[in-house]
């Protein structure tokens, strides 16, 4: 089976910025994903890295280190509407597995 | 249209009946996923369909049966669940089932067998 870990929770003010760390190890490796999923809702897609290094787009980046089967994500400038769950996902073959998930609670 | 659409999104059943999800995108999406996720638990694949064949069976019980009827429809029957099935199930789309694309989920299905 695959092993992806990531924090269980993690809170947060308003304003700041949140890390989110993910370490899998897993059977193979095409590529790291981030997904945000509110309470009751689907998961919905924020990064793919594939490369080692830094994507950025928005509030949100995302880094992968594959020698170290380390990534993380980046939320800055938090906002009240970024309290959700963030999944780590790592794609092998055609299958993607999925991390516990990470619940970011944003306080005022 | 950047949907997956899912019905029903509530759906109660006893153990001795017979139901169907339903799943649906226009995106041309040629492969289709099925996901079950429990309460705060991370969602498990079921199922994968890949021009409109099935590719992967993630060991599910006969209990539940997917059908592709054509490129943009997928559905899960069900039949004389057990009150553990009970959880949100997901069903998902992308390109192909070889890219590295993202997968667009639907918002699901909430399921309670009783």
């Amino acid at each position: 089976g695959q092993n992806i870990d990531q924090p269980t929770e993690m809170t947060a003010t308003e304003g700041a910025i949140v890390q989110i760390n993910c370490t899998y190890q897993t059977s193979g490796f095409n590529g790291l994903f981030w997904y945000q999923q509110h309470a009751g809702e689907a998961p919905t897609f924020l990064s793919y890295n594939v490369l080692d290094g830094l994507e950025e787009k928005g509030r949100f980046s995302s880094f992968l280190s594959r020698s170290k089967g380390y990534s993380y994500l980046l939320l800055k400038e938090l906002q009240m509407k970024d309290s959700a769950s963030y999944l780590c996902a790592v794609r092998v073959d055609y299958k993607l597995s999925f991390g516990a998930g990470t619940t970011v609670t944003v306080r005022a | 249209d950047t949907e997956v659409t899912q019905t029903p999104k509530h759906l109660v059943m006893g153990m001795t009946n017979k139901k169907s999800l339903k799943c649906e995108q226009h995106m041309g999406h040629r492969a289709m996923y099925w996901y079950k996720q429990k309460a705060k638990k991370p969602p498990e694949l079921m199922f994968v369909y890949s021009y409109e064949k099935l590719s992967i069976n993630e060991s599910v019980p006969s209990r539940f049966s997917p059908e592709c009827p054509n490129s943009s429809l997928l559905n899960l029957h069900l039949h004389a669940l057990q009150p553990e099935d009970s959880a949100l199930y997901l069903c998902a789309s992308s390109i192909h089932r070889e890219e590295n694309e993202k997968l667009f989920f639907g918002s699901g299905t909430q399921l309670s067998v009783l």
